[in-house]
């Protein structure tokens, strides 16, 4: 059975400095997809980032990228420079199946509550 | 990136009432929409998938008399818990899937308070 775990309830930063929040992952399926997603205060789920299983490159958004060691089952979130605004929980998700063949469902991590310090 | 809405965004109800949840793709069709429950600090629990046009999909230990899913059009699917009680307090999360499969964006969720 597919699962992911996220073994930091809570991290901080200080500002300005760069953070890595942790993900490991399970599944037999050799085709799946990962996510970040990040929650703040207001409840909405704001997507960050993806990594897919056959993807060659560490997938990159602006001040996110992805660590993703396949061999390891890790996809790890670093977040550059970080801002005040980055205080949020975040999730590590995960989806078997790829493209038209994936189910579309996402299994959540427990979570990362993040707190950035000035 | 796509837009889903969710309404209400909040409601608070007397235990044994039914409450309505929808939840909409605005700029895009989506075939396929999850709703999701999560309780507070914690992580979300996927309750069902929803196909347009078909019956909605529960998890284990979902009840489907309880929480009742339609998907009536490819832009709308809605949730409707049914006879609630305090216990289904929660905040409930709907996503919707774009037809190139890989993107999924999340509506902003209902907080329901059940008195």
């Amino acid at each position: 059975a597919q699962k992911i775990t996220q073994t930091q309830p809570g991290m901080f930063v200080q500002e300005k400095e760069a953070v890595t929040l942790d993900c490991t992952y399970d599944t037999s399926d050799p085709s799946y997809g990962l996510f970040w997603y990040k929650q703040p205060s207001s409840g909405e789920m704001i997507f960050l980032i993806y990594q897919g299983s056959y993807d060659q490159q560490n997938a990159t958004e602006g001040r996110y990228s992805l660590n993703f060691q396949k061999a390891r089952k890790s996809a790890n979130l670093v977040i550059s420079s970080s801002q005040l605004g980055d205080s949020a929980m975040y999730f590590c998700a995960m989806r078997e199946g790829h493209g038209s063949s994936n189910t579309g469902k996402l299994i959540f991590g427990q979570g990362t509550t993040l707190q950035v310090k000035p | 990136g796509a837009v889903v809405s969710q309404h209400p965004s909040r409601v608070i109800c007397k235990s044994g009432t039914s409450v309505k949840i929808e939840c909409r793709s605005l700029d895009f069709q989506a075939t396929t929409m999850f709703w999701y429950r999560q309780f507070p600090k914690q992580s979300l629990m996927l309750m069902a998938t929803s196909n347009e046009g078909s019956k909605a999909t529960y998890e284990q230990g979902v009840e489907k008399d309880k929480f009742l899913i339609n998907h009536a059009s490819l832009t709308l699917s809605t949730l409707t818990v049914t006879s609630a009680h305090p216990e289904d307090s929660s905040f409930y999360i709907c996503s919707a899937r774009t037809r190139t499969y890989n993107e999924q964006f999340f509506g902003p969720g209902t907080r329901l308070t059940v008195l």
